[in-house]
């Protein structure tokens, strides 16, 4: 069984750009996951989505930070502008609905670096 | 705010058990005790979870206290690819934000050759 699959696995830009981040979780999992992880940290959830709908996006700093699962399946994470806080791991995770036993299936992450 | 505490560092002989310690003092009675690791540059990955009683899996074992403060993951026999940062987690499994599943800082466990 493939695994979540996320892409770039690093990139590098300067404060003020932009950056987009692509996950696509595993097959017939409904809810998806990006999380935010700073060195040193625990990963910190951004947002979950249930299919396409949103299910929490509290924690996510909007004025910056937009991410959409259009069909349902895979999904994309932007920032726009980095801040050089925003150094770090953003992890998509998946699991195979909303009631579920608490199994998150984790991808290997993109780090973020902003100089 | 904390939920679990964890040391921040432990080593342990290759072969030899692991013996993760995690205290959960106010875990109320319909949450559940998780643990995820974290291997370097890895995502997290799931191990066990359990309310009350003690669980065995292939990859480790939970042992929960009678008063549920606090649990105890067991690796057995601990190999070099156990080096990772081990998450104690506490949470209701049915709930339908992940946002309760937060991680803390965990414990950075080291297999010794």
């Amino acid at each position: 069984e493939a695994g979540v699959a996320q892409s770039p696995r690093y990139k590098i830009i300067e404060k003020r750009q932009s950056v987009a981040f692509w996950c696509n979780p595993i097959s017939g999992h409904a809810t998806l996951y990006w999380y935010q992880q700073i060195l040193g940290q625990g990963p910190k959830l951004l947002i979950q989505f249930q299919n396409n709908g949103v299910v929490d996006d509290s924690q996510l700093p909007k004025d910056r930070f937009s991410a959409e699962r259009l069909k349902g399946v895979d999904s994309t994470l932007k920032i726009q502008p980095a801040k050089l806080e925003d150094s770090a791991v953003y992890l998509c995770a998946s699991s195979p609905g909303l009631a579920n036993t608490g199994e998150l299936f984790f991808g290997e992450g993109s780090r973020l670096t902003v100089l | 705010d904390a939920k679990t505490t964890q040391p921040p560092s432990m080593d342990c002989a290759e072969g030899r058990a692991a013996n993760l310690p995690c205290n959960h003092s106010t875990i109320s009675g319909n949450e559940y005790v998780y643990w995820y690791r974290q291997i370097h540059s890895q995502g997290p990955q799931y191990i066990i979870h359990g309310l009350k009683n003690n669980e065995t899996n292939e990859m480790a074992s939970l042992i929960i206290t009678e008063d549920r403060k606090s649990s105890t993951l067991i690796l057995p026999h601990a190999t070099l690819r156990d080096t990772a940062v081990y998450y104690c987690i506490v949470r209701q499994p049915l709930s339908g934000s992940a946002r309760q599943l937060t991680f803390g800082s965990g414990t950075q466990l080291t297999v010794l050759p």
